[in-house]
């Protein structure tokens, strides 16, 4: 069974362009999480989409969304991206939901550098 | 709101040696608990997780963990430690219920010398 994948794995981008970052779950997951993980901050969580509906929410400014598409798929955009906006994103997946019953399965992350 | 306090940002130890990684939190609700074991450029693992029901937890390569709800911790254990066992290590909060927002501690680096 293929595991989380994310794309592209490195990015490199220019304040105040966005960008869209990919993460293709688990075959048979309906819930896709994502995290951003920076040196001064740590992890942090975003949000969660499950069944095309976001769910939860992390403290993000608006810049910060997502989508999910009916195969599960989802996407992540920044818009006016800003130097601390750099940091590697990281994608998990579960079956039914991140409730904290659902073990989640993390993808290797797209690491973004902001210029 | 909830917060994690890992207490040691690094924790250095020899192969085959007990170690004990630390975890506090602070939390006005109930919550569940988790560890993630995360190896140089990759994504997170997780290593084992507190629902309810017995406060000692067993999990993957090892590891288990003991639920102390007096003294708000969720420490991590391993008895013999092996060099593939280096790694960061982050201990993360959840409210228990149906809102799954997990709030992480900063993490420990595990360096296992030889």
């Amino acid at each position: 069974k293929a595991g989380v994948t994310q794309t592209p794995r490195y990015l490199i981008k220019t304040r105040g362009q966005q960008v869209t970052l990919s993460c293709s779950p688990i075959s048979g997951h309906r819930s896709v999480s994502w995290y951003q993980q920076t040196p001064g901050q740590g992890l942090q969580f975003l949000f969660e989409y499950f069944s095309e509906t976001q769910r939860n929410k992390g403290n993000f400014p608006g810049r910060f969304s997502g989508r999910q598409f009916s195969n599960s798929r989802s996407e992540m955009n920044v818009s006016t991206l800003e130097l601390g906006d750099s940091a590697l994103y990281l994608c998990a997946s579960s079956k039914e939901g991140a409730g904290g019953v659902e073990t989640q399965y993390f993808g290797p992350g797209t690491r973004l550098l902001v210029l | 709101a909830q917060s994690v306090t890992q207490l040691d940002s690094q924790v250095p130890v020899f192969e085959e040696a007990p170690v004990e990684l630390r975890c506090n939190y602070s939390s006005s609700v109930s919550v569940y608990l988790f560890w993630y074991v995360q190896y140089p450029n990759q994504g997170l693992q997780l290593l084992l997780k507190y629902l309810s029901g017995s406060t000692l937890v067993k999990g993957i390569n090892g590891f288990e963990a003991e639920f102390n709800k007096s003294q708000t911790s969720f420490h991590l254990r391993k008895p013999s430690v092996h060099i593939s066992d280096t790694a960061e290590y982050f201990c993360a909060v959840s409210p228990s219920g149906g809102s799954y927002i997990p709030t992480f501690g900063r993490g420990t680096s595990l360096i296992v010398h030889p």
